[in-house]
């Protein structure tokens, strides 16, 4: 099992460039999200979602989009990005029985000049 | 929202048990402790969850005293491998009322 992957692994960008960050998943899990991580810190959640057409907010959302048409996939939209938006973004999948095993993919690090 | 205290860092010798003990005191009936374990550039890993008492997995155990308002996860034998940040999460759920929140959590380094 490829578990969670993620793409791209590296980006960078300019102010106010748009990009998707892609997350895909193989074990049928319900529960998805986003997370963004920043220098010396834990993880902050950005969007999550329960399931396919159900989407809602985390914790820092301003400046990300998200939507989960399938099960499998869940990406995380950035419409203008910001130097701010400067961090590795970690996508995690989790089962509805045992929804806090988070199952997280290997990251992406992105960078906004 | 219940909330986690834990040392920023400790210091262990291989071979060595290490005891990371995480401070929870409004830890709310329906809450379960869980523990990741984070390496460098990559994403965090599930290493145990408990509820009450003790719970051992071949990776760790997780102590977990009657109040609930603290835990310990106790790492075995320690190699340089162990060397990570590990995050001690309280809830029910990730997304409940943004719930089971990362905090920064203990690096561990182990030395040779």
């Amino acid at each position: 099992n490829a578990g969670v992957t993620q793409t791209p692994k590296f980006q960078v960008l300019k102010t106010g460039q748009s990009m998707t960050l892609q997350c895909a998943q193989d074990m049928n899990h319900e529960y998805m999200s986003w997370y963004r991580q920043d220098p010396g810190m834990g993880l902050r959640l950005i969007h999550y979602s329960v399931g396919a057409g159900i989407t809602d907010q985390g914790e820092v959302p301003n400046g990300y989009n998200v939507s989960r048409s399938t099960t499998e996939d869940f990406p995380l939209r950035l419409l203008s990005a910001a130097p701010s938006q400067t961090s590795v973004y970690f996508c995690a999948s989790s089962s509805r029985d045992r929804p806090g095993e988070l199952f997280f993919g290997e990251g992406s690090r992105l960078t906004v000049l | 929202l219940a909330k986690t205290t834990q040392p920023i860092s400790m210091d262990s010798y291989e071979g060595q048990e290490v005891n990371i003990t995480c401070s929870h005191n409004n830890i709310a009936t329906n809450d379960y402790i869980t523990w990741y374990q984070q390496f460098p550039s990559q994403g965090p890993r599930f290493i145990i969850q408990g509820y009450k008492t003790k719970v051992t997995n071949e990776v760790a155990s997780l102590f977990i005293p009657a109040d609930r308002k603290s835990s310990t996860l106790s790492l075995p034998r320690v190699s340089l491998s162990d060397t990570a940040v590990y995050y001690c999460l309280v809830g029910d759920a990730p997304y409940n009322n943004n719930d089971m929140r990362f905090g920064a959590g203990t690096r561990l380094t182990v030395k040779p």
